[in-house]
């Protein structure tokens, strides 16, 4: 069984750093793409970006891109979602997700609720 | 505002049927497959329907997707409470090289 763990929820000031983590087990880590999605509060989906672990090859979206950091350890079937520099706007729900074929987003992890307030 | 264009709500009640839009262009849509997402309140979303109309195990038959053009839907059939949630759709766009969602659809069993 797919299981993605994550990191626990987060309380953080602005301009803060931060890093999150995604356990994987259940399946051969560095063979499927794994992204972020985020939630904010009372607000729909949206996706951040995803790391092909057996070569770090990262894609971002648009939106997301230069405002945060995918990375991803192979040795400890482990992502990571990164902030240099927190902003009250970054307070929201993220959930790590497997891609799947079609890039469907096959397992969700439970999510990490990230506060940043001052 | 989101790339694909869904309902904010609908509703129906216990043990009728409910569809759910979802529309896109070309890009989206048109050139890729696409999968619904079921959010109960509270919980992380959950892979319902994936390449237009395929469910994963686990998943009842109650639930269905199609693919036509630019546009997508969500059926269930059957409706229980339980399935009061939020439902998303999401696609890869090409154009973007990115995953693009809908809004969110709220169900209400009422």
């Amino acid at each position: 069984e797919v299981q993605l763990v994550q990191s626990g929820a987060e309380v953080k000031k602005p301009g803060e750093s931060l890093r999150i983590s995604c356990k994987a087990s259940g399946y051969i880590f560095s063979t499927s793409w794994i992204g972020w999605v985020r939630q904010m509060p009372g607000k729909g989906l949206e996706w951040m970006g995803f790391i092909y672990p057996s070569d770090s090859d990262t894609r971002y979206s648009p939106s997301f891109q230069g405002q945060v950091t995918i990375s991803a350890d192979k040795s400890i079937s482990t992502a990571s979602l990164q902030w240099s520099s927190l902003e009250a706007s970054d307070t929201a729900m993220y959930y790590c997700v497997r891609h799947g074929g079609g890039q469907r987003l096959d397992s969700w992890g439970q999510g990490t609720l990230v506060t940043v307030s001052s | 505002q989101s790339v694909l264009t869904q309902p904010p709500s609908v509703s129906a009640a216990p043990g009728q049927k409910v569809t759910i839009s979802c529309s896109g262009s070309s890009s989206n849509i048109g050139s890729n497959y696409v999968s619904w997402y079921q959010q109960l309140p509270g919980t992380a979303p959950k892979l319902l329907v994936y390449d237009n109309n395929k469910r994963p195990s686990g998943i009842p038959d109650r639930c269905s997707g199609s693919k036509s053009g630019t546009s997508a839907t969500l059926g269930i059939t059957g409706l229980q409470t339980g399935d009061e949630a939020d439902y998303y759709c999401g696609t890869w766009d090409s154009s973007l090289s990115a995953v693009v969602f809908g809004g969110g659809t709220k169900l209400t069993v009422l």
